[in-house]
């Protein structure tokens, strides 16, 4: 089956700065990557997706980048926030909508 | 917001018990996932339903997780006998069933067994 790694597990940024999450996937035939944030206690929400027809989307503050021949891709958060302190955490589908996640990055922004 | 909902929010319960969990995704989803996720590690998915049919449960431990969907719409997951390796928070998700569809989780149910 299919194996996400994600790098840093954890991340501390000053307020401001950018903030970068990278995840490998092993599987050629995933094609749909979504990321995941995780406030404590809370549920997973979606912030950003990317399909593998696409190197890069771009939402506000957020972006992410896939790399299908390096098999990896990445969280860009720019201009960073307190209220994006959360765990993030990447995942990887064949398009059988059924994800592998990876074990997440603990970001903490300091105000 | 309005969404998945499960019950109950948190158990405990001795090994050797049984526990059973609810959900019930957004109407409309077809499909609907079942995860556990330990803490500190990502959600692992344990089965998914198109409707009312299993398309995926090669993750699940059959021998004492077992999981139903009987009128495709809600969903209960059963651990009997549970283990102390059970403790996580059991998540369930809903999709609406096409290809890259956005996974809609509930707030889970957080197991502990002593």
């Amino acid at each position: 089956g299919e194996n996400v790694e994600q790098h840093p597990s954890t991340l501390s940024v000053q307020e401001g700065d950018s903030a970068v999450i990278k995840c490998t996937y092993s599987d050629s035939a995933s094609n749909y990557f979504p990321w995941y944030k995780q406030e404590l206690g809370k549920r997973p929400q979606l912030i950003i997706d990317i399909r593998s027809n696409v190197g890069e989307k771009k939402d506000q503050r957020i972006a992410v980048t896939l790399n299908k021949t390096a098999k990896h891709f990445s969280l860009h958060i720019t201009e960073t926030q307190p209220e994006d302190s959360a765990v993030y955490f990447c995942a990887a589908s064949t398009g059988a909508n059924n994800l592998f996640f990876g074990t997440g990055t603990r970001l903490t922004v300091i105000p | 917001e309005a969404g998945v909902a499960q019950s109950p929010r948190y158990k405990i319960i001795e090994k050797r018990q049984s526990v059973a969990f609810w959900c019930n995704p957004i109407s409309g989803h077809a499909t609907l996932y079942w995860y556990q996720q330990i803490l500190g590690q990502g959600p692992k998915l344990l089965i998914q339903f198109q409707n009312n049919g299993v398309v995926d449960d090669s993750q699940l431990p059959k021998d004492r997780f077992s999981a139903e969907r009987l009128k495709g719409v809600d969903s209960t997951l059963k651990i009997q006998p549970a283990k102390l390796e059970d403790s996580a928070v059991y998540l369930c998700a809903g999709g609406s069933g096409t290809s890259w569809e956005t996974q809609y989780f509930g707030p889970g149910t957080r197991l502990l067994v002593l």
